[in-house]
């Protein structure tokens, strides 16, 4: 099973709102990843955890803030957002059974759009 | 840093034709190589990918790349398209060793019309 779950499937909401987006896997993953997704554009990473702890955030605005409460589970929580970040979200995961890696393969989601009005 | 290219921004194609979608890469180290289709309004699927061993990887669902060290090539090939295949394509890299994160070329969008 490679399946990669996110919800919800699409989430609409205002600049001052707070939010939270879901990912989760069983897969027994220990890396997993945000990317933001504009139309006609390759993913672009935002974060990674490796074994439930934050290795690597792109210089992303702290109006986006990721938590991994367990190995399974993934969160973005969203405040303030600007209508500019209206995109779609994926979450992704991979074994990185050498803590750090990033070189075994990635599996996605089905992706979160976010409207951001 | 590695980095991907994708010639193609597009490539229309007729129901049943053969169809080769370009992707060279550039890196400092060896890399693994993986192609992900994207179908309208859903996530990333992985297609195939090449780790080591044969240069040759094939799909279930009749898609084939070719890995060309020479050439740092990666280019995905099927010999017959059906309407279904018609989604957005990407290539991407990562370095087999050392600090390396995926990175994606721009995408080939396959059209396939009857």
């Amino acid at each position: 099973d490679t399946e990669v779950t996110q919800t919800p499937k699409h989430l609409v909401m205002g600049m001052t709102n707070k939010k939270s987006l879901k990912c989760e896997q069983h897969m027994g993953h220990r890396a997993m990843y945000w990317y933001k997704q504009k139309a006609k554009k390759p993913p672009e990473l935002m974060f990674v955890y490796s074994y439930e702890k934050l290795s690597i955030n792109e210089s992303v605005p702290s109006r986006f803030s990721p938590e991994c409460p367990n190995s399974s589970l993934l969160n973005l929580h969203l405040h303030a957002l600007q209508p500019e970040d209206s995109a779609l979200y994926l979450c992704a995961s991979s074994q990185d059974q050498r803590g750090g890696s990033y070189t075994d393969t990635q599996y996605f989601g089905p992706g979160t759009r976010l409207t951001v009005l | 840093a590695q980095s991907v290219t994708q010639l193609d921004s597009q490539v229309p194609v007729f129901e049943e034709a053969p169809v080769e979608l370009r992707c060279n890469y550039s890196s400092s180290v060896s890399v693994y190589l993986f192609w992900y289709v994207q179908y309208p309004n859903q996530g990333l699927q992985l297609l195939l990918k090449y780790l080591s061993g044969s240069t040759l990887v094939e799909s279930i669902n009749g898609f084939e790349a070719e890995f060309n060290k020479s050439q740092t090539s990666f280019h995905l090939r099927k010999p017959s398209v059906h309407i279904s295949d018609t989604a957005e394509y990407f290539c991407a890299v990562i370095g087999n060793s050392g600090y390396s994160t995926l990175t994606f070329g721009k995408g080939t969008m396959l059209l396939v019309s009857p």
